[in-house]
């Protein structure tokens, strides 16, 4: 049984390039949540979403950040118009509906130069 | 709101010496309250969970916490740490009410010495 997968595992983008960021859950598992790791700190929420939709996005940053959960395939951070102050470790987890245990993906490591 | 402090930012230990790890939180409201190791480069990986009942609560790898509600609480123990028990631990809450979002403590790095 595959854990939650992420890839890339390392992303390198000049300033002003787009990121994506993608994010399978466990299999049975239809929530999937976004969180961003900057150097030195803990983990900061950003996103909750369902297949389809997005029930809570109150840490994510107003502009340029977005992120879906479409009815097939992986959950997808978009970062648009990276600086350099996006560098950081984006973690992925998952859960089953309606159960408080998230497993955490191996995360991606974006570099923005 | 809610959040989590963990008072130490790192932790020298000596192998098969015991540890403790502190973490302190706040909220209003009753929480469900975890332990995160992270091992270089890897992602989380859950150490142990108290949901409700026993207050006293064990994980993998032997290592427990204890849930104290007067104190706002839940340490991190080991008896006897090993050198691959050197990791970031992560202290993390999240409410009844939302249990979606989890709260992260900043991290304690426990490196053990030889």
């Amino acid at each position: 049984n595959a854990g939650v997968m992420q890839n890339p595992r390392h992303l390198v983008r000049r300033r002003g390039q787009e990121a994506r960021l993608r994010c399978s859950p466990m299999k049975g598992h239809s929530h999937v949540y976004w969180y961003r790791q900057l150097p030195e700190e803990g983990l900061k929420f950003m996103v909750y979403l369902q297949k389809e939709n997005i029930i809570d996005e109150s840490g994510m940053p107003k502009e340029r950040f977005s992120a879906e959960f479409p009815k097939e395939g992986p959950s997808i951070l978009r970062i648009q118009q990276v600086v350099r102050g996006d560098s950081a470790a984006y973690f992925c987890a998952s859960s089953r509906q309606d159960s408080y245990e998230q497993y955490f993906g191996p995360g991606t490591r974006l570099t923005v130069t | 709101a809610q959040s989590v402090t963990q008072l130490d930012s790192q932790v020298p230990v000596f192998e098969e010496a015991p540890v403790e790890l502190r973490c302190n939180y706040s909220s209003s409201v009753s929480v469900y309250l975890f332990w995160y190791v992270q091992y270089p480069n890897q992602g989380l990986q859950l150490l142990l969970k108290y949901l409700s009942g026993s207050t006293l609560v064990k994980g993998i790898n032997g290592f427990e916490a204890e849930f104290n509600k007067s104190q706002t609480s839940f340490h991190l123990r080991k008896p006897s740490v090993h050198i691959s028990d050197t990791a970031e631990y992560f202290c993390a809450v999240s409410d009844y009410s939302s249990a979606s979002k989890i709260i992260f403590g900043s991290g304690t790095r426990l490196s053990i010495r030889p």
